[in-house]
Order: C-alpha cells, then structure tokens, then sequence
C-alpha cells in the first residue's frame, strides 16, 4: 500500500513557541491532504483539508491563523502550530489521498505527538 | 450533518469468540465505507472498504463487512477472534471526494 511519513514523530516545546509538522507521502501523487487531531481515547477529529497548490479548508471552530497549513508539492505538506500552549498538545495525524485512480482512500500517517509545557 | 456511529465503545472477548461491531451512518445518497484499525502505538491501518459491487465485502486478518443499504449500516464481524485482534476501530463514511467523517470508535479488548 501506499506510505505516508510525518516528522517527527514526536516534539516537545515551550509554551509560546512554534511548531512545524511535516507530512509525506513517500510513493505516490497526493493531491489533497487531510490534518487530523486525536485527543486520547476519542476519535480523529478533522483539523482541514489541503489541496496542492490552493489555500486549506479548515473545519469550523478550527483557528487558521494558529495551525498554518501548506501544500507546496503533491508529495508534502506542512502544519505549523503556532504560539503554541498546554492546550495544544494532543497528536496530530495527517493523511493522503491520490488523484489518480485511488479512488477515496486515505493513507494516514504514523502521527506525531505534540507536547507544549 | 453526516455522522457516524458505533454503538460500542468498548469490547471485551475471549479468544476465538465472534466479534460483531456496529456502525450506522447518516448520508444520503452514494457512500463509500472504511474500517480502520489502530493497534496500540501504531497507526491507522485500513482493514476494509466498500465503493460498490457486493455489499460484503471481505479484509485483511479475517474480517468482514456487510454494507445493508437500507439500515445504513456496515457492521464488522470476525468469526474467531485472536489476542493480536486487541486495538481501536474505526469506521469510517464519505461520499465521493468529500471528506472522510469516523466514528468515535470502538475499543476491542481480547482475553488470552
């Protein structure tokens, strides 16, 4: 199956600094990339959309100005949180579709765990 | 507003027991269906999807799901249940080239 890398896998900062996630997918095109955020034990609440090339689509009650996303390339793309605070932490998945005959399938990455004191 | 839901959140079996995990969906129109599986400490892995064709549908590790159109539903079975099936599962609905919405998920614990 297809292979989605986020790095790191895991970061801990101080409060009020920033944060920049990266996610790949490492063997295919991937036109649009999904951010989630999974808070334990409960399900992967999606954080936005991302087309290659155009500006994310970001679920409502999500700060945009706070999780900068970027899709520069069909390969990669970027969330950055920033001003980071306690609340923050939690773990972000990412995930990858392809354009091209992958129908609606998602490959998810292995995630990466925030941790802001 | 399109949902999803599993009407278990946590399972617990014994060894070589059948599993059946619920899921309904509220979406109107064409759907395609995922279950996910997180074993602990990893990530999503997809254990089966249905786009269309025959309504059951068969995955990786012994499972099984049956899409019934009209309940809205695509429960999750497994006939025998090993330990190694301990993890999280997720079902999961969108429509084509619309977002994928999951369940809250389902916490499946097998007894050695």
């Amino acid at each position: 199956g297809a292979v989605v890398s986020q790095h790191p896998s895991w970061v801990i900062c101080k409060s009020g600094t920033s944060v920049k996630i990266e996610c790949r997918s490492l063997d295919f095109q991937a036109t649009t990339m999904f951010w989630y955020r999974q808070f334990p034990k409960q399900s992967l609440m999606l954080m936005a959309t991302s087309n290659e090339g155009s500006k994310a689509t970001y679920e409502q009650g999500v700060e945009k100005d706070k999780f900068l996303i970027n899709h520069a390339s069909l390969t990669l793309s970027t969330l950055t949180v920033t001003s980071a605070h306690p609340e923050d932490s939690s773990f972000y998945i990412c995930s990858a579709r392809s354009g091209e005959g992958g129908g609606n399938e998602q490959f998810f990455g292995p995630g990466t765990r925030l941790t802001v004191l | 507003a399109q949902s999803v839901s599993q009407h278990n959140h946590h399972v617990i079996l014994s060894e070589a027991a059948s599993l059946e995990l619920g899921c309904n969906y509220s979406y109107g129109g064409t759907v395609n269906l995922f279950w996910y599986v997180q074993y602990p400490g990893q990530h999503l892995q997809l254990l089966l999807k249905y786009f269309s064709g025959d309504p059951l549908v068969k995955g990786i590790k012994g499972f099984e799901a049956e899409f019934i159109k009209s309940k809205f539903s695509f429960n999750l079975r497994k006939p025998s249940v090993q330990w190694s099936d301990t993890a999280e599962y997720f079902c999961a609905v969108t429509r084509r080239d619309d977002k994928i919405i999951f369940g809250k998920g389902t916490r499946l614990h097998i007894l050695p």
